[in-house]
């Protein structure tokens, strides 16, 4: 399958510090890409939608000032917690679909854990 | 909305048997069910998926299953193995990347 590379795949910050996360589609190119959430043993919750050259969608509740998303190139969408506070820590976990309209499928990226003290 | 029931949210299986897991969806508009599979600390992989137009697909020792009369789509490991430990999520979409998770299905096989 495609291949979707997250970085960094942990990290810890002080409280009110800013964090960024990458996510890249290695070898397509990803004109949407996803950012999701995820709390230890339940699902997968969408946050937002990230679209290369225009603002991001975001899912009822998540604040667009916290969570800054930026999808600058065909290959690349970041996520910036801003200002984290320690409700911030989670699992981050980045997608994105091959842009085939017969076969279209997503994929995900190894994710992020969010530590903030 | 679109949503997605799993069960059983926790499977235990001796190695060797059969696994089944089955979800239900609730907009009859969805057309796509994939599978993933995640390992602690690990994004989603996906596994298998059907779309609405068949029934059955197979790879391998993983099957799915799709019943659009009663919105409900299954998935079936065979011969299953330790490595086969994981967290499995259904899910549903109705259009372009628009998945709809279910909560999950710890599945632990036992040597």
């Amino acid at each position: 399958g495609a291949v979707v590379s997250q970085h960094p795949s942990r990290v810890i910050c002080k409280s009110g510090t800013s964090v960024k996360i990458e996510c890249r589609s290695l070898d397509f190119q990803a004109t949407t890409m996803f950012w999701y959430r995820q709390f230890p043993k339940q699902s997968l919750m969408l946050m937002a939608t990230s679209n290369e050259g225009s603002k991001a969608t975001y899912e009822q509740g998540v604040e667009k000032d916290k969570f800054l998303i930026n999808h600058a190139s065909l290959t690349l969408s970041t996520l910036t917690v801003t200002s984290a506070h320690p409700e911030d820590s989670s699992f981050y976990i980045c997608s994105a679909s091959v842009p085939d309209p017969r076969d279209e499928k997503l994929f995900f990226g190894s994710g992020t854990q969010l530590s903030v003290l | 909305g679109e949503n997605v029931e799993q069960h059983p949210s926790t499977l235990s299986v001796q190695e060797g048997d059969s696994a089944v897991i089955k979800c239900t969806y609730s907009d009859s508009a969805s057309n796509y069910f994939p599978w993933y599979k995640q390992e602690l600390g690990k994004g989603p992989q996906l596994i298998i998926d059907i779309r609405s137009n068949v029934g059955e697909k197979k790879d391998q020792r993983i099957a799915v299953t799709l019943n659009k009369t009663a919105k409900h789509f299954s998935l079936h490991i065979t011969e299953t193995q330790p490595e086969d430990s994981a967290v499995y999520f259904c899910a549903a979409s109705t259009g372009y990347s628009t998945l709809t998770f279910g909560k999950g299905t710890m599945l632990l096989v036992s040597p």
